[in-house]
């Protein structure tokens, strides 16, 4: 049972902005870096967002992340039918002294 | 380019033991901590266990503590997992993951290996 809450799914349209949620505590998200992957179906995950709100280079701009207090975001602007996948939140949990992953959100697009 | 290629994984009972081995190229092994991460079938993600850049810090997940060792040699830029006492739930792919600092807490994972599968059955 993961300490990082997200909702199952979400879905959009082509063109839409989609945002995830990623609930935490001041153990984790409100003391320590979020970051975000994506895993495409039957791939390894890859990552989106790093220290909550930076873009690895070759991460399309469509993509951005942010924080505030024991939560973070997610935002998919612009959606693509190639952004179907499997999205998840990460931190390290100073109580539990290990990193921790979100119940992550399958993305749909409609 | 970044590559990690994981090996050892396959089918063991319950209360046995496996190793499982990731091998590391592309970059400098020494400077970044490595970890393990699984999933289970239809499952999501979950930390197993971290190692710090210099080997000198090891972190474990509440689930396999104590039942789990991970170790590095950075002269082979190779990365270990030994598994003992393994459970039906321990069943998952096990994916070699690059950190991106050499200290493993708060600093995120960053490229993932294509993963092993372990599976435990009697």
């Amino acid at each position: 049972q993961s300490v990082l809450t997200q909702p199952p799914s979400a879905s959009g349209t082509p063109g839409q902005r989609v945002t995830i949620s990623c609930s935490g505590s001041s153990s984790n998200i409100g003391s320590n870096y979020v970051y975000w992957y994506q895993q495409l179906p039957g791939t390894a995950p890859k990552v989106l967002i790093y220290r909550n709100n930076q873009r690895p280079s070759g991460v399309p701009d469509r993509f951005s992340g942010s924080k505030s207090g024991t939560s973070a975001s997610l935002a998919i602007s612009g959606l693509r039918s190639e952004d179907e996948a499997d999205y998840y939140c990460a931190t390290w949990d100073d109580t539990l002294s290990g990193n921790v992953f979100g119940t992550g959100t399958k993305v749909t697009v409609l | 380019e970044v590559q990690l290629l994981e090996s050892g994984g396959g089918l063991v009972q319950p209360g046995g033991s496996l190793r499982l081995s990731c091998v590391a190229s592309g970059f400098t092994f020494s400077s970044f901590a490595m970890n393990w991460v699984r999933q289970a079938p239809g499952k999501g993600l979950e930390w197993v266990s971290g190692l710090s850049g210099s080997g000198d810090s090891t972190y474990y997940a509440d689930s396999v503590k104590g039942r789990f060792t991970i170790s590095r040699d950075n002269s082979k830029n190779t990365l270990c997992l030994q598994m003992d006492s393994l459970r039906a739930e321990d069943t998952a792919v096990y994916s070699c993951v690059k950190g991106g600092h050499p200290l493993v807490k708060g600093y995120g994972l960053d490229v993932w290996g294509q993963g092993t599968t372990v599976t435990v059955s009697s």
